[in-house]
């Protein structure tokens, strides 16, 4: 149970192009879901909390122009990438919040996606 | 400012051997703790949550929590080289978002 899976797992794509990834909880309904970002043998950095049907809350620092999060059903988010940069190249983790499952802050993580921009 | 600290290592624990990770954090409101594990290059793992103050185990984990000292643990027992990796400490504070602590890895030696 309390399964996240992401699309894609890996993508390359050319500076300046705009890249999508797809956050879905499998088996149950995730009324939140986040956005972090990590970079090679650092700390997960939350980029934003994304809310069913409403606009996401970005962390400071973090351009909402440039990350774009939809949170469009109960078991789909979407962050897309806009104009990256080889800066962007990271890996983007969601989570999610079974608020049926254990303590209501626990978070169940999707496998991750691996932005390379060249 | 709510903060969560946890020595980052590498702490290298002998195969068989109980491997001790500590974790301490700063906001007295925290609710819960989350122990997370991560292989290098993955995606975090859930290991166990804890939330109240005592111990609390599963398998061969135990998660410690002091309320009073602010203070969390996780201990392994009987260690494995597939336990070899880094693991996040993680307050919750009941408002949706957790705080990662750094990461503590850890090695298991053969």
């Amino acid at each position: 149970g309390a399964v996240v899976s992401q699309h894609p797992s890996w993508v390359i794509c050319k500076s300046g192009t705009s890249v999508k990834i797809e956050c879905r909880s499998l088996d149950f309904q995730a009324t939140t879901m986040f956005w972090y970002r990590q970079f090679p043998k650092q700390s997960l950095m939350l980029m934003a909390t994304s809310n069913e049907g409403s606009k996401a809350t970005y962390e400071q620092g973090v351009e909402k122009d440039k990350f774009l999060i939809n949170h469009a059903s109960l078991t789909l988010s979407t962050l897309t990438v806009t104009s990256a940069h080889p800066e962007d190249s990271s890996f983007y983790i969601c989570s999610a919040r079974d608020p049926k499952r254990g303590v209501t802050d626990t978070q169940y993580f999707g496998p991750g996606t691996r932005l390379t921009v060249l | 400012q709510k903060e969560v600290e946890q020595n980052s290592g590498p702490l290298s624990v002998p195969e068989g051997a109980i491997a001790s990770l500590n974790c301490t954090y700063s906001d007295r409101g925290s609710q819960s703790f989350f122990w997370y594990r991560q292989y290098s290059g993955k995606s975090p793992e859930l290991i166990m949550f804890i939330y109240s103050n005592g111990d609390k185990e599963d398998g061969r984990f135990t998660a410690q929590l002091n309320k009073a000292s602010q203070y969390v643990s996780l201990l392994i027992r009987d260690s494995q080289p597939s336990d070899s990796a880094t693991y996040l400490c993680a307050g919750g504070f009941g408002n949706e978002k957790l705080t990662f602590g750094t990461g503590t890895r850890l090695t298991i030696i053969p």
